[in-house]
């Protein structure tokens, strides 16, 4: 059981350049979300996928863009990469229904913009 | 908006000693608050929840506490082993279905032998 797969695990680009992250989940989740993880900030949110075909804004969502390719698969496009977009990017899903549900996490991207 | 603090950042105990770990948020319209675990190198992967309707939730060595009225909740870690060591993160729901949550910058937990 896979769970969320992330690809690349490590990337180093330079300024300008762009570049996008993959996510895939086999747990026939709704939900998919893009986090950016930096030193003692914690998790945050960049887009979210709530079902397949919609896309919402999340607290930080400046610079990149998202595709919700089908229901299994979301993408994260840098389309100008800058180093202030240097970090740990988290992709996590979550089935969504009439209570609250955890989200599931991959390993992580780890991105270097020179 | 919601707003998470976690506290302490860093931790430190002895191998079989107790850890408690305590968040604070600020929308008291958060109804589901879940705790993960991260890893070095690896993803956040959820150890315990608890929903609003709940006060404490146990799970062999682990335990969560939520204080509705004072807006806090407390991961409980007894017996340590230092596979404990590791990044907890808290979170709160801001939405009524839990889709979308606001995590606590988390606190660096060393278990040391």
């Amino acid at each position: 059981n896979a769970g969320v797969t992330q690809t690349p695990k490590f990337q180093v680009l330079k300024t300008g350049q762009s570049m996008t992250l993959q996510c895939a989940q086999d747990m026939n989740h709704n939900s998919m979300y893009w986090y950016r993880q930096d030193p003692g900030m914690g998790l945050r949110l960049i887009y979210y996928s709530a079902s397949e075909g919609t896309t919402d804004k999340g607290e930080v969502p400046n610079g990149y863009n998202v595709s919700r390719l089908n229901k299994r698969e979301f993408s994260l496009r840098l389309e100008s990469a800058a180093p202030s977009q240097t970090s740990v990017y988290f992709c996590a899903s979550s089935q969504q229904g009439n209570s609250n549900q955890p989200q599931h996490f991959g390993d992580g991207t780890r991105l270097s913009i020179l | 908006g919601e707003n998470v603090e976690q506290h302490p950042s860093t931790l430190s105990v002895q191998e079989g000693d107790s850890a408690v770990i305590k968040c604070t948020y600020s929308d008291s319209a958060s109804n589901y608050f879940p705790w993960y675990k991260q890893e070095l190198g690896k993803g956040p992967q959820l150890i315990i929840d608890i929903r609003s309707n709940v006060g404490e939730k146990k799970d062999q060595r682990i335990a969560v506490t939520l204080n509705k009225t004072a807006k806090h909740f407390s991961l409980h870690i007894t017996e340590t082993q230092p596979e404990d060591s590791a990044v907890y993160f808290c979170a709160a729901s801001i939405d009524n279905y839990g889709q979308n949550f606001v995590f606590g910058p988390g606190t660096r937990l060393s278990v040391l032998p």
